[in-house]
This record gives structure tokens, sequence and C-alpha cells, in this order.
């Protein structure tokens, strides 16, 4: 049973668009939402997280979106440029800890 | 550099060999843990240490034997491994178990034939 759903698997963007991620979880006990960026070669990095007291978080060009009735969030990236390429994992935890559920993740391309 | 260092960063072995991974993490962390990333699955949680202790063992085939002789070291013992055993495994840790932020190593490219 695959407690946290992602899609898309893989997203291509235009240089300066809007990247949207979404995410969607079973587990209500769930209270803590980062978002992963995992470069080739490399271990996955926090990127931004989220508690589900707020509906939305912004750190730079990256938003993440929140909907607890829904039990969904989603992960925007403003102005996509071509160095976040990357694959993008959501997850969530309850205890608002690192026992992580992770979704399969999303390869996303940036095109100039 | 996330400060979470694993070697080595590929390894072959048989399925008849006995190898061991390794993680070292300089970040003052007491919780360590093991992941495995497989292509198209999530990333799955193997174990987790607190302290030097067992927290967690999220059914894993006794054919991986984890370590933890301190809270700076863990390492992941192999042997009689299958070739779908072949994966990415990662090394993380954070200040506790359920605590903070997990930072992640380059992870160990493990191929099985």
């Amino acid at each position: 049973q695959q407690q946290v759903k992602q899609s898309p698997q893989s997203l291509i963007v235009q240089k300066g668009g809007i990247s949207i991620i979404n995410c969607a979880y079973e587990n209500t006990a769930f209270d803590y939402f980062p978002w992963y960026q995992q470069f080739p070669g490399k271990g996955p990095a926090l990127l931004i997280a989220i508690r589900p007291d707020v509906s939305e978080k912004k750190e730079g060009r990256f938003t993440i979106s929140f909907n607890k009735s829904a039990k969904q969030f989603s992960l925007h990236i403003m102005d996509s440029q071509p160095g976040d390429s990357a694959t993008y994992f959501c997850a969530a935890s309850t205890g608002g800890g690192n026992k992580l559920t992770f979704g399969t993740g999303t390869q996303l391309k940036v095109e100039l | 550099e996330t400060g979470v260092t694993q070697t080595p960063r590929h390894l072959v072995m048989g399925m008849t060999n006995k190898k061991s991974l390794k993680c070292e993490q300089h970040l003052g962390h007491n919780a360590m843990y093991w992941y495995k990333q497989s292509a198209k699955k999530p990333l799955e949680l193997m174990f987790v240490y607190n302290f030097k202790e067992q927290t967690e063992n999220n059914s894993v085939p006794s054919r991986f034997s984890p370590e933890c002789p301190n809270s700076s070291h863990l390492f992941l013992h192999l042997h009689t491994l299958q070739p779908e055993d072949s994966a990415l495994y990662l090394c993380a840790s954070s200040p506790q178990r359920g605590r903070g932020e997990a930072f992640f190593g380059q992870g160990t490219r493990l191929t099985v034939v």
C-alpha cells in the first residue's frame, strides 16, 4: 500500500515557467511534509517542508501548498531554471520526524 | 557535502559474497538511518538507530545486517544477496529520531550479479 502518491512521474517545463508536482496521502496522522531534491549521483537534500497548521509556505522560488481536507500537497517552482532539473520527492511523517514515507519521485527537466 | 559520507560509492558483488557498506556523519547527530532506493519505487526506510540502539527494522531480510558501533558510524553488512537487491543504498542522519532535518549521504550503488 503506497501511502504517498506522487504525480507526474516526469515533467518538462520551459525556462521561466512554473513547475507543479502533486502529492496525496492517506494517513491522517502525518504531520510533517517535506520535499526533497535529488541530483544525479547525489543523495536527496531537503528543499522545503510544511506542517499542517499552515496552508502555504514559500521559500524563494519554491512554494508548498497544503490542503488538509483533501489530503493533498503540492510543490510549485516559479521561474523554473535549467539548474532546477532534478528528481523531486515528496514525503510525509508522523510526530514531525524523520521516519519518512516517500513518494515515487518526479523527474523534472527545465529546457532552455 | 552534507556531512554524511558513504563508502564505497559503487559496489559489485556476487550472490555468495560478503561485503559491508559504511556510513559516517560529522554532524553530531544521534539518529542514523538506512534507506533503499530502487528505480521507479519510493525510497524505502530499512533501519533506524537512535543513540546507537536499533529502534526500527522495516521487515528487512536477514541477509541485510546493520551495525551501529557509535552515533557517528553506521554499517550495513551484506551476505548472500539476490539480484533484486541491486539498488542505491542511502544513509541519513538527524539530530534525534523523529526530530530535525534528515541529511542524506550520496549513497552506495550496489549491483548484485
